[in-house]
């Protein structure tokens, strides 16, 4: 089992819809949570973080958290086609000292392509 | 402020060279990565480093060897490079505990 698990997709919606990504992991303990935009020979960079249970807001983009469910989900509102990119979940491990402590997981990708 | 300073940018190695990938950040964070993307497979963690003076294996690490040179350094190294090895390679880093990762602007290894 992958340590965190996304939809490759490619994810199609048109222009102004909803766009929803979704990924989960396997390790309980992890406690930080990330969602990356990557552009087509760019480097990621960062939209959303969340460590708590429950969603987070900012702008057009929501993070939901499901600790119990080992879930984790990005949903982009009123999609634009400047939004078309690959977005990639990652997750820091825990057992801090231990053997995960430090790392850092991403996920393979999920390619949206958001059409006029 | 540079962030995080991956060089060289491009390489093209034959087969059975080595070489040495350098990552350097000026943010003072103890944690520093290296990741290969493949199309289609994500960023895939070959080497990290939780903090200076340890390192550890990630999913990928046959075929490299890394050295935290000191807090602000994390080179990868390939001892006999393969084809298999042409990727695009990303260095970051970040700091303790809830912390976003920062990334260099990759490196494009070709090697026939």
């Amino acid at each position: 089992q992958k340590e965190v698990e996304q939809n490759s997709g490619p994810l199609s919606v048109p222009e102004g819809a909803i766009a929803s990504l979704n990924c989960t992991y396997s390790d309980r303990g992890s406690q930080s949570f990330f969602w990356y935009r990557q552009y087509s020979g760019k480097s990621p960079e960062l939209i959303m973080f969340i460590y708590s249970n429950g969603d987070k807001e900012d702008g057009r983009f929501t993070a939901q958290l499901n600790k119990a469910s080992q879930y984790v989900s990005l949903l982009i509102r009123d999609s634009q086609p400047s939004d078309s990119a690959t977005y990639l979940c990652a997750v820091v491990g825990s057992n801090a000292g231990g053997t995960s402590y430090g790392k850092l997981t991403f996920g393979q990708g999920t390619i949206l392509t958001v059409h006029p | 402020n540079a962030g995080v300073t991956q060089t060289p940018k491009f390489q093209v190695l034959k087969t059975g060279q080595s070489m040495t990938l350098q990552c350097a950040q000026d943010m003072n964070h103890n944690s520093m990565y290296w990741y290969r993307q493949d199309p289609g497979m994500g960023l895939r963690l070959i080497y990290y480093s939780a903090s200076e003076g340890t390192t550890d294996k990630g999913e990928v690490p046959n075929g490299y060897n890394v050295s935290r040179l000191n807090k602000r350094e994390f080179s990868l190294r390939l001892e006999s490079a393969a084809p298999s090895q042409t990727s695009v390679y990303f260095c970051a880093s970040r700091d303790r505990g809830r912390t976003e990762a920062f990334f260099g602007q990759g490196t494009r290894l070709t090697v026939v």
